[in-house]
């Protein structure tokens, strides 16, 4: 069974710093692109950035670009998302997802049950 | 950018046939994927490829793509049916999501 469970979210202060986790089991993690997803309160879901399964390819949204970095560790089946300079607006929950294949692109066919990000003073 | 256009909200008796478009340049030359997520919850892929559903998805699912709209329908609509509705594709190297329908079974 394909588990996704995400961790490190909080409340931070405007400017600040964060890392998100996100264990992965029940699948060859190495084998496939993994995503990160979010969704501000009350709103729709907007794609943060996805790394394939090698971290040979990382690609990011304009508005992340910069200030947060995606990565992974395949030897010990984990995703990161070291989200710095962060606002008000980044305020979210926090999914981690998983790609169809290795390479970035297509579907997510298992989502985390995410993690909450609070960016106020 | 590529944007994706959902209708706000839809509403449908149980029993009948509910249509959610998706709309988007040209997107019948793209794979749309459609999600389903309840309250509180993480969200579910329903559709992928258009027309493909994952395993556990009833029958009552199915998708169209053509032209410049893709287009879940979800047949004899049960209450428990009831959520929001996102579509996505794969645009360069982004990722555009739909803006969401909230589907009423009334």
């Amino acid at each position: 069974e394909v588990q996704l469970l995400e961790s490190g979210g909080g409340l931070v202060q405007p400017g600040g710093s964060l890392r998100l986790s996100c264990a992965a089991s029940g699948f060859t993690f190495s084998n496939y692109a993994m995503s990160w997803v979010r969704q501000a309160p009350g709103k729709g879901l907007e794609w943060v950035s996805a790394i394939s399964g090698s971290s040979g390819t990382i690609d990011y949204a304009d508005s992340v670009r910069g200030r947060f970095t995606n990565s992974r560790d395949n030897s010990k089946n984990t995703l990161y998302l070291q989200m710095n300079t962060l606002r008000v607006e980044d305020t979210a929950i926090y999914y981690c997802a998983k790609g169809w294949a290795e390479y970035n692109s297509g579907r997510f066919d298992y989502w985390g049950q995410g993690t909450l990000v609070t960016v106020s003073s | 950018s590529y944007v994706l256009t959902q209708p706000p909200s839809v509403s449908v008796a149980p029993g009948q046939t509910a249509r959610i478009t998706c709309g988007g340049d040209n997107i019948g030359r793209k794979s749309v994927h459609w999600y389903q997520q309840k309250p509180g919850q993480a969200p579910v892929l329903v559709i992928y490829d258009e027309h493909n559903r994952p395993s556990g998805i009833p029958e009552r699912f199915s998708g169209s793509n053509s032209g410049n709209t893709a287009t879940l329908t979800i047949s004899r609509v049960e209450v428990g049916d009831e959520a929001d509705y996102f579509c996505q594709v794969w645009h360069s190297t982004t990722v555009p999501f739909g803006g969401g329908t909230k589907m009423t079974v009334l």
